[in-house]
């Protein structure tokens, strides 16, 4: 079983609209969690970052987690076309903290 | 805010050849490195660990005699891709644990293509 997964995409959404990219770990004892964004042949940049269960919101971004479905959620309310780009959740790992794990990431599209 | 520094950003070598790939930490020391590799349409892969003053820890599959880390001072870490091959070719990346919680920084990346 990977370790972290997410949801294949690629996922279009029109303009304005809500995109939700979703996540999976196998972890148990993951802490913490992470959601990247990353522009074709660029690096990936943080958007996010959630340690507890709950909502977390910033700007247009709500992050959601819920460590008992070991599920954790990216929200972007009023998508922009300079939304699109691939999204990747990332888990710490049990072993090392710092250690992270990256799932295989969503791509997303904005349609204008 | 933590800025690490990659170079080059970008490298075409020949086969056979070995190329250095730099990551420098310009503003905080960075005890840990992280190396991944990405190919296109695929997520990051970690590759290796890095620590400072020490041997580094590599991910299993990947070969430590073709991938040689260094992690020689608390600022820079390098990456040395030994008699390279054109599978070799890919994206590869570094990142240090920030200051705090809140993420890792990322290097620029280096786009490898071996021909």
């Amino acid at each position: 079983q990977k370790e972290v997964e997410q949801n294949s995409g690629p996922l279009s959404v029109p303009e304005g609209a809500i995109a939700s990219l979703n996540c999976t770990y196998s972890d148990r004892v993951s802490q913490s969690f992470f959601w990247y964004r990353q522009y074709s042949g660029k690096s990936p940049e943080l958007i996010m970052s959630i340690y507890s269960n709950g909502d977390k919101e910033d700007g247009r971004f709500t992050a959601q987690l819920n460590k008992a479905s070991q599920y954790v959620s990216l929200l972007i309310r009023d998508s922009q076309p300079s939304d699109s780009a691939t999204y990747l959740c990332a888990v710490n790992t049990e072993t090392s903290y710092d250690k992270v794990i990256f799932g295989p990431g969503t791509s997303l599209s904005v349609i204008p | 805010g933590a800025v690490v520094s990659q170079h080059p950003s970008w490298v075409i070598c020949k086969s056979g050849t070995s190329v250095k790939i730099e990551c420098r930490s310009l503003d905080f020391q960075a005890t840990t490195m992280f190396w991944y590799r990405q190919f296109p349409k695929q997520s990051l892969m970690l590759m290796a660990t890095s620590n400072e003053g020490s041997k580094a820890t590599y991910e299993q599959g990947v070969e430590k005699d073709k991938f040689l880390i260094n992690h020689a001072s608390l600022t820079l870490s390098t990456l040395t891709v030994t008699s390279a091959h054109p599978e070799d070719s890919s994206f590869y990346i570094c990142s240090a644990p920030g200051r705090d919680r809140y993420g890792y920084t990322f290097g620029s990346g280096t786009r490898l293509t071996v021909v």
